[in-house]
């Protein structure tokens, strides 16, 4: 059964940091792009971040570029995301995502984590 | 960037009804279109991937059509287990964009 279990959210202070992880099983973690999505409370989905399966192509949406980090390690099957320089509008629960297919970046997502929450409040 | 605007925002229909949600990109993004279900509470549900290909254990009364800018998801009779919100998604290319989300209730 492919599962994948968030932690490392928490209340930060603005202009702070944090560092969420990803944990992923029942799949073969290195063959599959991973992404992050948040989605802040009582809105809608917003696409924060994706990594190529090699780790080697990332991509950003705009509202996190040059503040979030996007990484993977593969021999621990984990994904991850540094936050850096939190702002109040970060506060949201962050899912991490599967691709569907194998070594795609144009696909769906097909999996999703239980999510983590980050407040970002002094 | 391309826009994804789904249209209504919410909806309201009684049990049985044929229930449609349109999204409109504003580019041409193919058919790599994706809807998700997210039931409140619940995390987001991969339904339709590639415009109309539904995703494995998904109810046959949940269909997707469109190409290029304009596509549809349609429940052809909608179910008090399918209010949710549901959210259109271009994978294209970067970034992949989710439509603002349409809200199902019963009426």
């Amino acid at each position: 059964e492919v599962q994948l279990l968030e932690s490392g959210g928490g209340l930060v202070q603005p202009g702070g940091s944090l560092r969420l992880s990803c944990a992923a099983s029942g799949f073969t973690f290195n063959n599959y792009a991973m992404s992050w999505v948040r989605q802040a409370p009582g809105k809608g989905l917003e696409w924060v971040s994706v990594i190529s399966s090699t780790g080697s192509n990332t991509y950003y949406a705009d509202s996190v570029k040059g503040r979030f980090t996007i990484s993977r390690d593969n021999s621990k099957n984990t994904l991850y995301v540094q936050m850096n320089s939190l702002r109040a509008e970060d506060t949201a629960v962050y899912y991490c995502t599967k691709f569907r297919l194998s070594g795609w970046l144009d696909d769906a997502f097909d999996m999703w984590g239980q999510g983590t929450l980050v407040t970002v409040s002094s | 960037d391309v826009q994804m605007t789904q249209s209504p925002s919410s909806l309201s229909a009684s049990v049985g009804d044929r229930v449609t949600i349109t999204c409109r990109a504003s580019q041409d993004i193919s058919n790599y279109l994706a809807w998700y279900q997210q039931k409140p509470g619940k995390v987001p549900k991969l339904l339709i991937y590639t415009a109309s290909n539904l995703q494995s254990g998904v109810p046959s009364r949940f269909s997707g059509s469109g190409s290029g800018t304009d596509f549809t998801l349609t429940i052809s009779s909608l179910q008090p287990e399918d209010v949710a919100t549901y959210y259109c998604q271009k994978y294209n290319s970067a970034p992949w964009t989710f439509g603002q989300g349409t809200k199902v209730e019963i009426k």
